[in-house]
């Protein structure tokens, strides 16, 4: 069974360019959550979503951030113009209903 | 609104030693809790978690953790570190069973001396 998985591993982005980080859930799994560990800080949730629904985007910075879930395909969390300070470990986890598992998370760094 | 606070950044043992990492935690609702390693450039792992009943919990790698409403406790326990227990590890809180969003400490950083 393939756990969750996140592509790309590392990615390395100017100031100011896109960045996409793609996660594809575990086969069966409907919900989605977003989360960022800047260096030496632990997790910070950033959003929370079903297939096609944004259910909780409380974390999520107001500007240059958004993420969706389509119906076909792996989630998506987008950055836009991004800056020195997006650069962290982005982590996707799946869940059935009680319990998430984590992806091996996608190392962001902005130049 | 839940939060987690985890004493000490960084704990070092010896091998064959206890080990005891402590997370306190903040809930205005029954918690569910959690302990998440990392190993480096990895995801986290479930090492265990509390949802209801017993309030010792067993995990995987020979952890446990222990509920304690009193305290607002959940620390995690190890009789014996082991080398490959060297890590980070992370206590969070949920106000449901995982099915929302978590609430992280900021994590330690376990060390094994040989």
């Amino acid at each position: 069974n393939a756990g969750v998985m996140q592509n790309p591993r590392h990615l390395v982005r100017r100031r100011g360019q896109e960045a996409r980080l793609r996660c594809s859930p575990v086969k069966g799994h409907s919900h989605v959550y977003w989360y960022r560990q800047l260096p030496e800080e632990g997790l910070k949730f950033m959003v929370y979503l079903q297939k096609e629904n944004i259910i909780d985007e409380s974390g999520m910075p107001k500007e240059r951030f958004s993420a969706e879930f389509p119906k076909e395909g792996p989630s998506i969390l987008r950055i836009q113009q991004v800056v020195r300070g997006d650069s962290a470990a982005y982590f996707c986890a799946s869940s059935p209903a009680n319990e998430q598992f984590f992806g091996p998370g996608t190392r962001l760094t902005v130049l | 609104a839940q939060s987690v606070t985890q004493l000490g950044s960084h704990v070092s043992v010896s091998e064959g030693a206890l080990v005891l990492l402590r997370c306190n935690y903040s809930s205005s609702v029954p918690p569910y809790l959690f302990w998440y390693v990392q190993y480096p450039n990895q995801g986290l792992q479930l090492l265990l978690k509390y949802t209801t009943g017993a309030t010792l919990v067993k995990g995987i790698n020979g952890f446990e953790a222990e509920f304690k409403k009193s305290e607002t406790s959940f620390h995690l326990t190890k009789p014996s570190a082991h080398m490959s227990d060297a890590a980070e590890y992370f206590c969070a809180v949920s106000d449901r069973g995982g099915a929302n969003n978590l609430f992280f400490g900021t994590g330690t950083r376990l060390t094994v001396i040989p």
